[in-house]
């Protein structure tokens, strides 16, 4: 079945301790993105990658990392988190297409900084 | 302004009615306009796209698009209580970015 995957689902951790977001799909997309939903706000995107090793910003990075080592993986790091990251954070991919530009999302990942 | 508007809602009609979802957006250079549904605590998920003048129907879904006027729409007809989530209108901004708007919810009731 083809998917993009994310863990943890939930995750409720402290500020400061270093965290790790996985997220894989199974489609052989070049493309993958981070997202972060909270209410009043939209989705609003982290960083993506445009293929391995290729990574760039996008309207939100502060406070996360990236990296894509391999087509399939493009983790989200948050290297000391802090409670306004408190979210509900979504990993995306895609084709790369010429105009058609259809995103498939993870399940999503609630996390909770306290 | 924002770059992707749409009315938060809530939307409401009855079942069997059309619901009209509007999105304006800013960008006059945008290429391809999406529409996601959302139910709560679920992930966004892709009904239609488009990216020529006119409309598009697949199914009960027909989306609008006027970019002289930098509008997009959808149209569900013969709403059901289960269409009843969140809307997310998204314009691609240019290559690979996708801007979303805040979401416009729909209740369709019985």
């Amino acid at each position: 079945e083809a998917q993009v995957t994310q863990n943890p689902r939930y995750l409720i951790t402290v500020t400061g301790k270093k965290l790790t977001v996985t997220c894989s799909q199974n489609m052989n997309h070049e493309y993958m993105s981070w997202y972060r939903q909270d209410p009043g706000l939209g989705l609003r995107q982290i960083y993506y990658s445009m293929n391995v090793e290729v990574t760039d910003k996008g309207d939100v990075p502060e406070g996360y990392k990236v990296s894509r080592k391999e087509k399939r993986n493009f983790p989200l790091i948050l290297e000391s988190p802090s409670p306004n990251q408190t979210s509900l954070y979504f990993c995306a991919s895609s084709l790369r297409r010429q105009r058609t530009y259809e995103q498939y999302f993870g399940p999503g990942t609630r996390l909770t900084v306290t | 302004q924002k770059e992707v508007e749409q009315n938060s809602g809530p939307l409401s009609v009855p079942e069997g009615a059309i619901a009209s979802l509007n999105c304006t957006y800013s960008d006059r250079g945008s290429q391809s306009f999406f529409w996601y549904r959302q139910y709560s605590g679920k992930s966004p998920e892709l009904i239609m796209f488009i990216y020529s003048n006119g409309d598009k129907e697949d199914g009960r879904f027909t989306a609008q698009l006027n970019k002289a006027s930098q509008y997009v729409s959808l149209l569900i007809r013969d709403s059901q209580p289960s269409d009843s989530a969140t809307y997310l209108c998204a314009v691609n901004t240019g290559f690979q970015k996708l801007v979303f708007g805040t979401g416009t919810r729909l209740l369709v009731s019985p």
